[in-house]
């Protein structure tokens, strides 16, 4: 079946530290990627997706390129904020799935001022 | 605010007992989702209503079933609990299908003891 491997958090960073979290996923076919963030206390947003393979999908200064050749979407930011700590999931939509999300288990991210 | 509304937030009750987990899904969506969110196993859909009917299933146990009203409102209902049903249950609802962007409420956080 479908699945979502991410790193093991946490991962702790001073403010203004590049962040990359890695995600790697295995589907048939060619799903569309996201990545959801969580902040404490509230449910999952969706940060930013990317429907096939090359595109970029990026939002709040994070970015992540649907790479099929290496069946990963990394999730990146050049600088993090205090205001970004959080737990971020990496999740797939298979085609045949109408909306129906498998999601990885989920990176903290702790920023650290 | 995502504008699905989760009632109640918090919830403690015993093993074996039964409880009921509402949704008010965002004005508009068609389609509500339920998910599982414990330390161990992440996140896990257990199942999904489109417009009244059932559309897909997940990992939901036998013990556990929902529904969806004309109103668009869920239900998810959980029975003979176990200590193990301890968890973060989300709801979730979307505008259409296949777009994989999925509206999440905050949670009800159900503890069994």
């Amino acid at each position: 079946g479908d699945s979502v491997t991410q790193m093991e958090g946490p991962v702790t960073l001073s403010e203004e530290a590049f962040l990359t979290i890695n995600c790697t996923y295995t589907a048939t076919g060619y799903p569309s990627l996201f990545w959801y963030v969580q902040y404490p206390g509230e449910g999952l947003q969706l940060l930013l997706k990317a429907t096939k393979a090359d595109d970029k999908g990026s939002n709040k200064g994070f970015e992540a390129t649907y790479r099929k050749e290496t069946t990963s979407f990394h999730l990146e930011k050049g600088s993090v904020q205090v205001s970004d700590s959080a737990v971020y999931f990496c999740a797939l939509s298979a085609n045949n799935a109408g909306n129906m999300l498998t999601f990885g288990g989920g990176t903290r991210l702790m920023v650290k001022p | 605010d995502s504008g699905v509304t989760q009632t109640p937030k918090h919830l403690i009750t015993a093993t074996g007992q039964r409880v009921t987990l509402r949704c008010s899904p965002r004005s508009g969506d068609l389609s509500v989702y339920w998910y599982q969110q414990s330390l161990d196993q992440g996140l896990q859909f257990l199942i999904q209503y489109y417009n009244g009917e059932e559309r897909a299933k997940g990992n939901i146990l036998e013990r556990f079933s929902a529904q969806q009203f004309p109103d668009l409102h869920s239900e998810l209902n959980l029975s003979s609990l176990e200590l193990g049903d301890s968890a973060l249950y989300f709801c979730a609802s979307s505008p259409r299908q296949g777009t994989g962007e999925l509206f999440f409420g905050e949670g009800s956080r159900l503890t069994v003891l």
